[in-house]
C-alpha cells in the first residue's frame, strides 16, 4: 500500500531564504506526482505536476524534482515571500488515477 | 480560467439526514473525483468516475456513499445516512484524461470543497 511522508510537518523561515520541502512515498510505480498549495479552510491549488518519466518541472520560484527509484521528490521555493505561508501537499498519482497524499509541510515566511 | 466549483461551501446537518454535495467540474475534463479531509488528517481519496461509471473507491466508500453526473455538467456525492465521523470538507476534483497513452499527464484540479458537520 502507498505511503506518503512529507518532512518536515512545518518550518518557518525568514523572507527571501530559499527552502526545501520533502516527500517520499514506498512504491516507486507512480503515474505521477503532484504538488499543491492549501490555504487555511481552503481547496487545493495545483502548483506543479511531475510526469513520471520527468526528473523534474519549474513554475515561477518553485522547482519540483522526482526520483523514482529513490521514492523521493522535493520542492524548492526560491526567494520566498510572506504570500508562500500555507501548506504545501504531495499527492503521487497512482495506476487507477487516484491520488494518495502526505500529510503536508505547514510554512510561515516570516516578513 | 476554468475552475471546478462546489456547492454548498458549508453544509450543517443532522446525524441520520442526507445529504448531497454538488460539483461542477471543468467542462471538458473526463475524470471526476471526491476526496475528503477530516480535520487536522490528511486528504484521503473517496471514489473516481469514468464514462458515466466509478472507476475505483476507497474503503471509506460504502453503501451509504453514491455519486452521479445527472446531466452534462454537475458531479454529485449523495450520503445517504450522515454519521458524526462524515464530518469533513470534501473535495470535488476532475482532470482531462482523453488517451490512454498520455495517462501520465492526469493533472486533477480541485474546488473549494464543501465544509460538513453532522450534528
Amino acid at each position: 500500500k502507498q505511503e506518503v511522508t512529507q518532512i518536515p510537518a512545518a518550518l518557518s523561515v525568514p523572507e527571501g531564504e530559499n527552502l526545501v520541502l520533502n516527500c517520499s512515498f514506498t512504491d516507486s510505480a507512480i503515474y505521477n506526482l503532484q504538488w499543491f498549495r492549501q490555504d487555511p479552510g481552503k481547496g487545493l491549488t495545483s502548483l506543479l505536476l511531475i510526469q513520471s518519466s520527468q526528473r523534474e518541472q519549474t513554475s515561477g520560484r518553485l522547482n519540483a524534482s522526482l526520483d523514482k527509484s529513490s521514492g523521493r521528490s522535493t520542492l524548492y521555493i526560491a526567494a520566498s515571500q510572506p504570500g508562500d505561508s500555507a501548506t504545501y501537499l504531495c499527492a503521487v498519482g497512482d495506476s487507477s488515477y487516484k491520488l494518495i497524499f502526505g500529510s503536508g509541510t505547514r510554512l510561515l515566511v516570516r516578513p | 480560467e476554468p475552475e471546478v466549483t462546489q456547492t454548498p461551501s458549508h453544509q450543517v446537518t443532522q446525524m441520520g439526514q442526507e445529504v448531497i454535495l454538488r460539483c461542477v467540474p471543468i467542462s471538458n475534463h473526463l475524470y471526476f473525483y471526491w476526496y475528503r479531509q477530516i480535520l487536522g488528517q490528511k486528504v484521503e481519496f473517496l471514489v473516481s468516475f469514468y464514462n458515466n461509471e466509478i472507476s475505483e473507491k476507497s474503503e471509506i466508500f460504502d453503501d451509504q456513499f453514491s455519486v452521479e453526473r445527472p446531466d452534462g455538467s454537475n458531479f454529485t456525492l449523495k450520503i445517504r445516512s450522515t454519521k458524526l465521523e462524515d464530518s469533513a470538507m470534501y473535495f470535488c476534483a476532475s482532470s482531462s484524461m482523453p488517451y490512454e497513452t498520455v495517462k501520465a499527464y492526469n493533472e486533477q484540479f480541485f474546488g473549494p470543497g464543501t465544509r460538513l458537520t453532522v450534528l
